[in-house]
Order: C-alpha cells, then structure tokens, then sequence
C-alpha cells in the first residue's frame, strides 16, 4: 500500500524559503525506477508541475521556476523534500507530493498525497 | 513545453448522461497520457494512463482513447459521484504539464 503526505509551514512570509517534506511509505527511493514528483495548484486554478525526483537521484524542475527550486531526497530514502525560495504571494497554493508509476511503457502519478496548503503573505 | 487544451471547459449533465471530454495537446505525445479526477479539497485520483489504460478499480464506465495530439475522456452514464473536475495531464516530456480542467456539474 503506498501512501504519501506532504509536512511543512501552511504560512509563510514574501522573501522566506518553503520546506516541504514528503513522507511516504510503500515503496523506496532507492529502488530502480522509481520517481516523486511535486504539483502545485493555486486555489480555483489549474495543477502545475514543478519538479521530479529519481531513484538516481537525477532532478528535473518545471523551467518557469527553475531558478527557485531544490529537489533533494534523504538517505533513508523515504522521504522527498522540495525546496522553493524567494516566496511570493501568487505561489499560495495546495502542494502536492506524488508517485510516479512506470507501467507498460508508460507513466502518470497513480498516488498523492492529501496536500499542504501554503498561504504566502506578510 | 507541451500545451494541452481541453473541451469544454464546464459542462452541465444528468445522471445517467454520457460525457465526452476532449484533451488536444501542441505536439504529439505518443499515448503518454493521463486523466484525472478531483473533487473539491481533495487530491487528484488517477482514472486513466497511457491514454487508454483504466487504472485499477476505477468503474469501467470511464474509457480512454486517442494518440498523437487528440484524446478524449468518456463517461458513459454518469453517475452522481462523478461530479468532479477532470484534468488531463501528458508525460511525454517534461515540463509534465496538466490541461486546464473541464467541470462536470448537476444539470
């Protein structure tokens, strides 16, 4: 059974650095093939991806936000972390964490985690 | 990076209504695509992969088809649960970018 859930502040000021973490059981970093992925949905508007995360500990991030994220896992491998810096109003949003199934030649996130709301404001 | 629009953008049905919901893509993405499925304060649940594939223990009333630029979701009675907003999302390539959402309401 993989679940996973997304623990950092739900307010944070402009300027500051969001720390999400994703925490996740069912399945392993360190396995081959295996990737976390981040998704941000601002309220009443659309899902954006941000980044992924591999078992390799290859890195990929959404080109619009760059610059501003960090995608790291950690030596248990059990748990992701996302890293967003130089926060700001319009990145108030619901932050999810998912995993991303390889299948038959494929892919999607096939589970998420419930998200975190994070409110950017002074 | 890859666009995805999707039609329409709200639609109002019945139960027992089917439901056609049509995700074009800017370039062609193969079958790496997947639909998803959100009520409001939840997550997104997983309906569809590979443009076709039902995902595991989703009602078989949802289908899938379509490659290349073009992909529809259908529903094929709707039922009450289904009231939800629908994203289509491609993993050909990153950025993995997500269409902008269809809301299916009550009529």
């Amino acid at each position: 059974q993989i679940t996973l859930e997304e623990s950092g502040p739900t307010l944070v000021k402009p300027t500051q650095t969001l720390t999400l973490t994703c925490t996740f059981s069912g399945f392993s970093l360190a396995t081959s093939g295996v990737s976390v992925g981040w998704i941000r949905q601002p309220p009443g508007k659309a899902l954006e991806w941000l980044a992924m995360i591999y078992w390799d500990d290859a890195k990929r991030y959404n080109p619009s936000l760059e610059t501003r994220l960090t995608v790291t896992k950690d030596t248990s491998t059990t748990q992701a972390v996302l890293k967003m810096t130089n926060m700001d109003p319009a990145d108030t949003a619901t932050y999810y964490c998912a995993h991303r199934l390889y299948h038959s030649g494929t892919y999607c996130f096939d589970y998420w985690g419930p998200g975190i709301l994070v409110t950017v404001s002074s | 990076d890859i666009q995805l629009t999707q039609s329409p953008s709200f639609l109002s049905a019945s139960v027992g209504d089917r439901v056609t919901i049509t995700c074009r893509a800017s370039q062609g993405i193969a079958g790496f695509l997947a639909w998803y499925q959100q009520k409001p304060g939840k997550a997104p649940t997983l309906l569809i992969y590979g443009a076709s594939t039902l995902q595991s223990g989703v009602p078989s009333r949802f289908s899938g088809s379509g490659s290349g630029t073009e992909f529809t979701l259908t529903i094929s009675s709707l039922q009450p649960e289904d009231f939800a907003t629908y994203w289509c999302q491609q993993l050909h390539s990153d950025p993995f970018t997500f269409g902008p959402g269809t809301k299916v309401d009550i009529k």
